[in-house]
């Protein structure tokens, strides 16, 4: 099946400082990658989305100048939390459709972020 | 607002037995339903999907029901194994290719 992978697996990082977060799709193209949050014993909640080559559009009470998301090629989607606080701390986890089919939607293996 | 309810919060079974997860939606325009299996610290894996055009989908030892009159869908797990133990979401799109609206998930646990 078609693998999506995430960089870096888990970071900790000092409160203030911005933390940038890959989302690649290995073996397949992406137009739309998607952004989720998962607190400890909870479900996926959703951020954003993210196009290829456009402003991502972000779910409502998610600040897009805190957690901002550049689509630049069909295989890469970074989000960056700028200026992160302990609050930020979470798993951070992206999806994405392929492009041919857009039949099913695959998870990166996730990023769990600590911000001391 | 969750838009799609996912029940029991957590279910224990024997090796053997068949574990049964329940999820209701409620937007009709919903119309690709998947579940996905997650173990801790890792990102969700897809099991298996179905749309409402088909009542029931089998693929190995999983299988989902849909009823969409009730506006409801279930997960059944055949001869489970405590390697099955995880935590499993619910999931309802309008398109396979739209953001995903995830149940609270159910947490698994198959006993030897």
């Amino acid at each position: 099946g078609a693998v999506v992978s995430q960089h870096p697996s888990r970071v900790i990082c000092k409160s203030g400082t911005s933390v940038k977060i890959e989302c690649r799709s290995l073996d397949f193209q992406a137009t739309t990658m998607f952004w989720y949050r998962q607190f400890p014993k909870q479900s996926l909640m959703l951020m954003a989305t993210s196009n290829e080559g456009s402003k991502a559009t972000y779910e409502q009470g998610v600040e897009k100048d805190k957690f901002l998301i550049n689509h630049a090629s069909l295989t890469l989607s970074t989000l960056t939390v700028t200026s992160a606080h302990p609050e930020d701390s979470s798993f951070y986890i992206c999806s994405a459709n392929e492009l041919a089919s857009q039949e099913t939607q695959y998870f990166g293996p996730g990023t769990r972020l600590l911000v001391l | 607002q969750q838009q799609v309810k996912q029940s029991p919060q957590s279910l224990i079974v024997q090796k053997g037995g068949i574990p049964i997860i329940n999820c209701a939606y409620e937007n009709t325009a919903f119309d690709y339903f998947p579940w996905y299996q997650q173990f801790p610290g890792k990102g969700p894996a897809l099991l298996i999907a179905i749309r409402p055009d088909v009542s029931e989908k089998k693929e190995g030892r999983f299988t989902i029901s849909f009823n969409k009159s009730a506006k409801q869908f279930s997960l059944h797990i055949m001869d489970s194994q405590p390697g099955d133990s995880a935590t499993y979401f619910c999931a309802a799109s309008k398109n396979s290719g739209y953001a995903l609206n995830f149940g609270k998930g159910t947490s698994l646990l198959v006993t030897p």
